[in-house]
């Protein structure tokens, strides 16, 4: 069965520090991977998505970046985080385009930026 | 532009029977999703719904109008355990799924 991990669980940051989220998913391959960002109270704000290696689509213009070196990672990332990057990061992946494919996420890392 | 719309917030007594509504204005459509959020958690797929009609699923149940732009959720024999959030998302012509804010329910003794 597949399963997805998110690390860390919980981030505190300063104001400028720069961030790494990783995002691995198991027993799977070539899947689609997602970012999203939920603030308090919020619905899900898509951030980034990729097909596959190497390939990253923006949704949302912002001082976040995304990578995916290898086919089942997907990293968030910033040089200088702002107090308004603070929210519950969310990785989700599906199998493909089908449309019955739902999107399954992993257990979220919340940041708090200060 | 594209837009889900979804109660903020709702309230019921457990035992009870409870719908949660969801309208949607999308560009094309390839499925409805129901997923439910705990608080602190991430969202748990429910439900999927691509053709009108009614899917049911144990207490759950998920309801599509394509005409109407419009569906909902039914919680039967509501537990204590229902307390969570209700996301309505949407699989756009890009194949992206377009969310809204999600519906509170709050379950009462």
């Amino acid at each position: 069965s597949q399963t997805i991990h998110q690390w860390p669980a919980t981030l505190v940051q300063p104001v400028g520090s720069p961030l790494s989220l990783e995002c691995t998913v198991e027993g799977t391959s070539n899947p689609n991977l997602y970012w999203y960002r939920q603030a308090a109270g919020r619905g899900l704000q898509l951030l980034f998505y990729s097909v596959g290696i190497g390939q990253i689509s923006s949704e949302v213009p912002q001082n976040l970046s995304a990578s995916r070196p290898q086919d089942r990672q997907f990293i968030l990332s910033s040089k200088k985080l702002l107090l308004s990057d603070s929210g519950f990061y969310l990785c989700a992946w599906t199998s493909g385009r089908e449309e019955s494919r739902a999107q399954y996420f992993g257990p979220g890392t919340r940041l708090l930026v200060l | 532009g594209q837009n889900i719309d979804q109660p903020t917030e709702m309230t019921a007594t457990e035992g009870a029977i409870v719908q949660i509504n969801c309208t949607y204005q999308t560009s094309g459509f390839n499925g409805l999703f129901w997923y439910q959020q705990h608080a602190g958690e991430a969202p748990t797929f429910l439900s999927y719904n691509v053709l009108d009609g009614l899917e049911e699923k144990g207490r759950f149940s998920s309801f599509l109008s394509r005409s109407k732009g419009y569906s909902y959720l039914l919680l039967k024999e509501l537990q204590m355990k229902d307390s969570a959030s209700y996301l309505c998302a949407v699989k756009d012509s890009n194949y992206q799924l377009i969310w809204g804010a999600g519906t509170k329910l709050i379950i009462k003794p």
